[in-house]
Formats: C-alpha cells, sequence, structure tokens
C-alpha cells in the first residue's frame, strides 16, 4: 500500500534561516508526489509535484523538494523563510493503486517563522 | 478563472440533523474529489467522481453519506443523520485529467455536529 510519513508535526525557523520539512513515502509503483500548503482559512495550494522527470523539482514561492529514490524521501526545502511561508504543509503521493490518482496525504507540518 | 468554491463555509448541526456540503469544481473539470479531515487525523480520501458517475467511493465511511453529481457538475455531500465523529473539514476538489495530476482544492467546510 501507499503511505507517506512527515517526521515532523511541527517546525519552527527564525526568518532568514532555512526550512526542511521531511517526508518518505512507500510505494510499489513509480509514484507521483506533491507538496501542497494550506494558510489558515484558505484551500490547499499545491507547491510542487514529482512526476519521474528530474529529481529535483521546483515549485511556487521559492521551494524545492529532490526525490531520492535510494532513501525514498521528498524533503521540502527553502533557503530563507519568509513570515508568509508560516502554514500547515502536507506531502502528497498519488494513489495509483487506486483510480486515477486518488491523494493520499500525509498528516501535515506546521511550520511557524519566528521574526 | 474561478476556483473550486465549497458552501458552507462552516456549519454547527446537532447529532442526528442531516447537513449537506455543496462544491462547484472548477468549469471543465470532469473529475471532482471529496476529502475530509477529522481532527488530529490526516485528510483522507472519501470519493471520485467522473464526471455525473462515481469511479471510487471507497472511501466513504458508512452509508451515512450520499454523494452525488448531478449533471456532471457541481456535487453534494449529505450526511443523514449526522454523528459526533463526522466533525471536521470536508475538501472538495477537481482536476481535468485523473491520473495523478494536479487538483485544485476547494477552502474547505468545517462540520461541526453537537
Amino acid at each position: 500500500a501507499q503511505s507517506v510519513t512527515q517526521l515532523d508535526s511541527h517546525v519552527s525557523v527564525s526568518e532568514g534561516t532555512p526550512v526542511l520539512l521531511r517526508c518518505n513515502y512507500s510505494s510499489s509503483y513509480s509514484p507521483s508526489l506533491f507538496w501542497y500548503v494550506q494558510h489558515p482559512n484558505k484551500g490547499l495550494q499545491l507547491l510542487l509535484k514529482y512526476t519521474s522527470a528530474a529529481t529535483l523539482v521546483k515549485g511556487i514561492n521559492g521551494f524545492e523538494a529532490e526525490f531520492k529514490k535510494s532513501e525514498t524521501s521528498f524533503h521540502l526545502t527553502k533557503p530563507s523563510a519568509h513570515m508568509s511561508d508560516a502554514a500547515e504543509y502536507f506531502c502528497v503521493v498519488s494513489d495509483w493503486v487506486g483510480s486515477q490518482g486518488n491523494l493520499i496525504f500525509g498528516k501535515g507540518t506546521k511550520l511557524s517563522v519566528k521574526p | 478563472e474561478a476556483g473550486v468554491t465549497q458552501f458552507p463555509s462552516h456549519s454547527v448541526i446537532e447529532k442526528g440533523q442531516t447537513v449537506t456540503l455543496r462544491c462547484d469544481p472548477i468549469s471543465g473539470h470532469d473529475n471532482l474529489y471529496w476529502y475530509r479531515r477529522v481532527m488530529g487525523k490526516e485528510i483522507k480520501f472519501l470519493l471520485h467522481f467522473v464526471k455525473e458517475s462515481k469511479q471510487d467511493e471507497s472511501g466513504m465511511p458508512n452509508n451515512r453519506f450520499l454523494a452525488e453529481r448531478t449533471g456532471g457538475t457541481y456535487s453534494t455531500l449529505k450526511v443523514q443523520p449526522a454523528e459526533l465523529e463526522d466533525s471536521g473539514v470536508y475538501f472538495c476538489a477537481s482536476s481535468q485529467d485523473g491520473g495523478g495530476n494536479e487538483q485544485f482544492f476547494g477552502p474547505g467546510t468545517r462540520l461541526t455536529v453537537l
């Protein structure tokens, strides 16, 4: 069965410092992986996606993630945090076992950014 | 282009009552998905429509939940009768194609059952 594990429920960083949100996945197939972000009172927004092209994926707002098959990881990074990055982030795998790519979510990581 | 919209944004009902949630997908998106996040848990898939047909409803928790998508446009999710454990945030998403492509999410409906 496919699954994702987000290793941290909360991450706190200072503004201007790097961000690392960790995600490990389990999949019997070549996975499609996503990072979504949810700001308070907003819908989920796609940050970036990996679909077996380049292993380093660049997303919006300066975020990027690297697909590492050997480590079954898809960690999200950003070189310098901004106050507006404070939100909840979800690592997601597309469920190819089910029909047409239903999404399987990790439990989420809440990112706090201190001034 | 308008995004996915959901109505209402919040709903507070008593146990045993009925509630109907509505989702309007992005125009032209054949695929419509419902997800739910119960407090403290991960977001979980409920069901998937392709146009007006239910493609996969394996995530529906029980027969108190009924989803429809008449005409292949908007969708409703009815909970009847509601139970305490149904409280959570219900998300709707739509996509043009299935198969791992980007799903566009609505803001969610927060349901509280007292």
